[in-house]
């Protein structure tokens, strides 16, 4: 079993469209978690930081459940740039590491 | 202010061959990472640095990988000999401590 586990891609949806993107992990030791975004060929980069509390960056909504080990990713009134891959990330304290999911695909269509 | 930077952007090399990627951190970062993907799967992580220290190697795939950092600052990853299954891309990361990490736009190696 993954470590990190996420919705299999790709989800394609019209623009305006509201979107989720589910992950779980299994290593209840885990300590920090993240979304970060892939386009197409380049490098990863953190989209936004996860927390319990859920918080909230425009129209990105992250959520944690702890006690289910549940990641959750809400995108609302998706662009068009918008399209990439989204990527469950989660870090351990010890060694530092981050542990990756392999990726959701969206692809936001006009 | 300057990102990771990784050379070089693409690597084509045949089986048995050495190749060396290189890293340059974000400038005060003492964290460095290593990480790699291959085709079809995650990103997985080979390594972590604290200054010119390894702090957890646990991911390098086996003897034939050698990572170094010199007086803490930039880094390498020797593949040596290079087999068909390193072929991917590999990502260096940078961070200060308990903070989160940038990446570098990775190494593509092909290995034929």
């Amino acid at each position: 079993r993954k470590e990190v586990e996420q919705d299999p891609g790709p989800f394609n949806v019209p623009e305006g469209a509201t979107v989720a993107f589910n992950c779980t992990y299994s290593n209840s030791a885990s300590q920090s978690f993240f979304w970060y975004r892939q386009d197409c060929r380049k490098e990863p980069k953190l989209l936004m930081s996860v927390y319990s509390s859920g918080n909230e960056d425009g129209r990105f909504t992250a959520q944690l459940n702890r006690a289910s080990q549940y990641i959750s990713l809400l995108i609302r009134d998706s662009k068009l740039s918008d399209s990439a891959t989204y990527l469950c990330v989660v870090f351990y304290n010890q060694g530092g590491k981050l542990i990756f999911g392999q990726g959701t695909e969206l692809s936001v269509k006009p | 202010e300057a990102g990771v930077t990784q050379f070089p952007s693409h690597s084509v090399i045949e089986k048995g061959q050495t190749v060396t990627l290189r890293c340059d951190p974000i400038s005060g970062h003492d964290n460095l990472y290593w990480y790699r993907r291959v085709m079809g799967k995650e990103i997985k992580f080979l390594l972590h640095f604290v200054k010119e220290s390894k702090q957890d190697e646990s991911g390098m795939p086996n003897n034939r990988f050698l990572a170094e950092r010199t007086g803490g600052t930039y880094s390498t990853l020797k593949v040596q000999p290079a087999e068909l299954e390193d072929s991917g891309v590999y990502f260096c990361a940078s961070s200060q401590i308990a903070k989160a990490q940038y990446f570098g736009p990775g190494t593509r190696l092909l290995v034929l």
